[in-house]
């Protein structure tokens, strides 16, 4: 079955390092686009980033992610994490038959601490 | 001006209590969900509409019955409440759709408490 797969459940990162969460995936949707939420601590989740277009980097807030259909991922990635960054990070893909995104699936979500 | 706004933001009931979740969207979105977000589990569907009237059961329905009413409103019914269901419920509504990506924007949750 269609599925989105996040392997780690909390990632500790020190302030000023790199930090990349993983996220790959399996479905059978023909139209998809994949996007990574961000949910700060008493907030709802929003879109950090969003893509469609296979190998094709898309930036946000520092962060970056590029789409490789090839190897059914969309992994997350910052050069220097930020104590701001601590957040739920979800990773999710949009799918559909005939053009409309009307299925989500959500990863089970990757807690990101970033200590100083 | 926030585009999805849920009520109430908090609530507190009995085992077997009877609870209404509202949800309305002023984006003019076709697609309202209702998730649920638990530790461990992440974010998980309940129930999602594509419109007034309709009513698509997601992966988690047992428990929960949902009404569209009108394009904007989406209410989530527990009548029998019982302490699983505490848990933190957020609506959205999603530009879902041909061509569209289907991204979702998110109201500000729900937090229920069953006693």
């Amino acid at each position: 079955g269609d599925s989105v797969t996040q392997t780690e459940g909390l990632v500790t990162v020190t302030e000023g390092l790199p930090v990349k969460l993983n996220c790959t995936y399996q479905t059978t949707y023909l139209t998809i686009a994949f996007f990574w939420y961000v949910q700060y601590l008493n907030e709802a989740p929003q879109v950090l980033l969003r893509s469609s277009t296979d190998n094709k980097r898309t930036e946000h807030q520092g962060f970056h992610a590029t789409l490789h259909k090839s190897s059914s991922s969309f992994h997350l990635q910052k050069s220097s994490a930020q104590l701001s960054d601590s957040a739920l990070y979800y990773c999710a893909l949009s799918g559909g038959y005939g053009g409309s995104g009307n299925k989500l699936i959500f990863g089970t979500g990757t807690l990101l601490s970033v200590k100083p | 001006e926030a585009a999805v706004t849920q009520s109430p933001r908090n609530k507190v009931t009995v085992t077997g209590g009877n609870v209404t979740l509202s949800c309305r969207q002023t984006n003019s979105h076709n697609y309202m969900y209702w998730y649920r977000q638990d530790t461990g589990h992440g974010l998980r569907l309940i129930h999602y509409s594509y419109g007034a009237g309709n009513l698509q059961i997601g992966d988690v329905p047992d428990g929960y019955k949902a009404t569209r009413t009108t394009q904007e409103d989406f209410f989530l019914l527990l009548e029998l409440a019982s302490p699983s269901q505490t848990s933190l419920y957020f609506c959205a509504s999603s530009d879902a759709g041909r061509g569209r990506t289907g991204q979702l924007y998110f109201g500000e949750g729900s937090k229920l408490t069953v006693l």
